[in-house]
């Protein structure tokens, strides 16, 4: 069964804390994904990675970073979180092609006070 | 730029009824149309795809979708709802040469006893 785990289902953080978010995939996929979901809004892209140390900014990429030292590990880190970084984080891996399924964790519920 | 339209944010419906959520994308040379399921406090998991070939997909839970290229539509229906179906469905689009997947902005759909 295939899986992909993230360290947390739900984070309270103060304001200019360093955030990290882990995701980790059995699948051994090239492809990894950060979403943010947000009510209304659906899924945003924040960053995505290709392969190890690769990466690309997704969508709204503005106030994290992100880190890819091992093909099955994809770190979310928000620098200094804020209150306007409270949302639901969902990591995704995908095999190589663009028709490939993507397989979502669980989300991780951040709240930032 | 590429979008993928979601005309209803909630669908409320009595269980056996049918239902149909709606969903638009832009135009586009190829395109791959997928339909993903958040079960309550669950990540997204694939309920079917189009990829090529025969316009009309089916889920292994009794949905259906309907590829129309002429209206650049991709509506999932069921003939007759479960409370279990109660979920947030998503409508998401890829296509060839983009490592990006494009969600639209989700439909609740709840279902009444």
């Amino acid at each position: 069964d295939v899986k992909v785990t993230q360290s947390s289902r739900y984070l309270v953080k103060r304001t200019g804390e360093k955030v990290f978010l882990e995701c980790v995939q059995d699948m051994d996929h090239e492809n990894m994904f950060w979403y943010r979901q947000d009510p209304g809004l659906g899924l945003r892209l924040i960053y995505f990675s290709y392969d190890v140390k690769m990466k690309e900014k997704g969508d709204i990429p503005e106030g994290y970073s992100v880190s890819r030292e091992k093909k099955e590990r994809f770190s979310l880190i928000l620098e200094s979180a804020s209150t306007n970084q409270t949302s639901m984080y969902l990591c995704a891996s995908r095999g190589q092609t663009d028709t490939d399924t993507q397989y979502f964790g669980p989300g991780t519920r951040l709240t930032v006070l | 730029a590429q979008s993928v339209t979601q005309l209803d944010s909630q669908v409320p419906v009595f269980e056996e009824a049918p239902v149909e959520l709606r969903c638009n994308y832009s135009s586009s040379v190829s395109v791959y149309l997928f339909w993903y399921v958040q079960y309550p406090n669950q990540g997204l998991q694939l309920l079917l795809k189009y990829l090529s070939g025969s316009t009309l997909v089916e889920s292994i839970n009794g949905f259906e979708a309907e590829f129309n290229k002429s209206q650049t539509s991709f509506h999932l229906r069921k003939p007759s709802v479960h409370i279990s179906d109660t979920a947030e469905y998503f409508c998401a689009r890829s296509y060839t040469g983009g490592f990006k997947t494009i969600f639209g902005a989700g439909t609740r759909l709840f279902v009444k006893a």
